[in-house]
């Protein structure tokens, strides 16, 4: 079984400010993902990765599959990025497809203006 | 932007009492899932659902807990007997493989947030 773990758990910054966030899986995967989710609580899925590096608007992602480990940046933060950011394995099946998602606990950021 | 939906967004129940939350994946998905996220906790897998069958489930999804797509469209999760416990945030998502159209991620709904009294 995978164990997913985040850090930090909480994080607190200024507007502007570069922020990254780590997570760390125990067993290899086919793939990672992050999730945002806000207040609401609906889940919105950033990246899907599983190897490299992906960028999109401010957020980018990394992973490093050797160490298993990935984290997400979000350069020029705003506090509109403050929400909950999730990292989640998966593997897929030789056919193709998917099995669920393990979840790590998340991380709670708030950007304060 | 297509997107996964997901009825009611709030569902109060007795014990005991059975229910039934409803989720419409993206058409053209292949892959179902049902999550659950107790408050205050992470989310936790436990379903997914491919070519009419459960492919995967977790300890979570004992005999109280069924799944169904009855139409082609819909995609149910029962809970037969509802405990205490049970109360969550239940997630439904979909998937498919990039090569039909979509990207290599899951959809999630919106939530349907199911009190147990």
């Amino acid at each position: 079984k995978n164990e997913v773990e985040q850090s930090p758990q909480n994080l607190t910054a200024q507007e502007g400010e570069f922020i990254t966030i780590n997570c760390s899986y125990s067993v290899g995967i086919s793939a990672l993902h992050w999730l945002q989710q806000h207040p609401g609580g609906g889940i919105v899925s950033l990246f899907m990765l599983s190897s490299g590096k992906k960028k999109h608007g401010r957020l980018i992602a990394t992973i490093n599959i050797q160490e298993k480990h990935s984290s997400l940046h979000i350069t020029a933060s705003h506090p509109r990025d403050s929400a909950v950011y999730i990292c989640a394995v998966s593997h897929m099946y030789s056919g193709g497809g998917a099995d669920g998602l393990t979840f790590g606990k998340g991380t709670h950021l708030i950007i304060q203006p | 932007e297509p997107e996964v939906t997901q009825t009611p967004s709030h569902q109060v129940t007795q014990m005991g009492q059975e229910v039934i939350l409803r989720c419409v994946p993206i058409s053209n998905h292949l892959y179902f899932y049902w999550y659950r996220q107790i408050l205050g906790q992470k989310v936790e897998f436990l379903v997914s659902f491919y070519n009419n069958e459960i492919s995967e489930k977790s300890e979570i999804f004992d005999d109280q807990f069924s799944v169904e797509r009855p139409d082609g469209s819909n995609f149910t999760l029962k809970i037969r007997s509802t405990k205490l416990e049970d109360s969550a945030m239940y997630f439904c998502a979909s998937f498919s493989l990039a090569g039909g159209g979509g990207s290599d991620t899951q959809y999630f709904g919106p939530g349907t947030r199911l009190t147990v009294l």
